[in-house]
């Protein structure tokens, strides 16, 4: 089963605006990562945050964790055209081998 | 990071036969992981895949319908074997980080399979 849920399934917005996805998952993890996949092609990896982190950064991304929530946030300042793709959440449950559970994603469309 | 290329890009096979997917990675890795994803939907870990053992797979795949190759630290192939119409999604390989202060993974852009 899956570890992640995500929510929205779908947003779409204007160029300018910000976008925000969620994550929540199910069990204690090592860290969370969050991973962008254009039109169904490779995933690119975007930011990575550890259970003992509650936000980072990274240019125009912004990511929170809550683990007391057990949950994830994935903010996108000034949104470009460009951003549109398929966002997912990805947890590491600090186990053998770094295995990923993907969450379901996010489908996000920014229109110019 | 690392760099990595898969062969073929896709293909349109029968059902009833195998179609065997390459992975060739541009530095030395220790692990390299095999994903599913399937039409409109997230991905799914088939198997992991290291140097010098047999592959653990995960619950759901089995070795006979997905036979996984690791001949050196560059490279891999997943087999799907017998294929059938529900066989038809995007295969992935990845690999780790490569120290444990660096657990993202490298996505390869992987092979678009539709079984007929």
């Amino acid at each position: 089963s899956q570890q992640g849920e995500e929510d929205p399934q779908a947003l779409s917005i204007q160029e300018g605006e910000n976008a925000t996805m969620n994550c929540s998952y199910k069990t204690s993890i090592n860290n969370l990562q969050w991973y962008r996949q254009n039109s169904g092609r490779g995933l690119v990896h975007l930011i990575l945050i550890r259970s003992n982190e509650r936000e980072k950064h990274s240019g125009r991304l912004r990511v929170t964790l809550d683990t007391s929530k057990k949950s994830s946030s994935l903010l996108i300042t000034a949104s470009r055209a460009a951003d549109t793709a398929s966002y997912f959440c990805a947890t590491d449950l600090g186990t053998s081998g770094s295995r990923l559970t993907f969450g379901e994603g996010t489908q996000l469309t920014v229109n110019p | 990071s690392a760099v990595i290329s898969q062969k073929p890009s896709r293909d349109i096979c029968q059902r009833g036969t195998s179609l065997t997917i390459q992975c060739q990675v541009d530095s030395q890795v220790t692990m390299m992981f095999w994903y599913r994803q399937q039409p409109g939907q997230s991905l799914t870990l088939i198997a992991t895949a290291n140097q010098g053992s047999e592959a653990t797979y995960e619950s759901g795949f089995v070795i006979d319908k997905f036979p996984i190759s690791r001949p050196n630290l560059t490279f891999s192939t997943l087999t799907v074997s017998n294929m059938s119409p529900e066989d038809s999604s995007i295969y992935l390989c990845s690999v780790g980080g490569g120290t444990r202060s660096s657990y993202e993974q490298y996505f390869g852009p992987g092979t678009r399979l539709t079984v007929t």
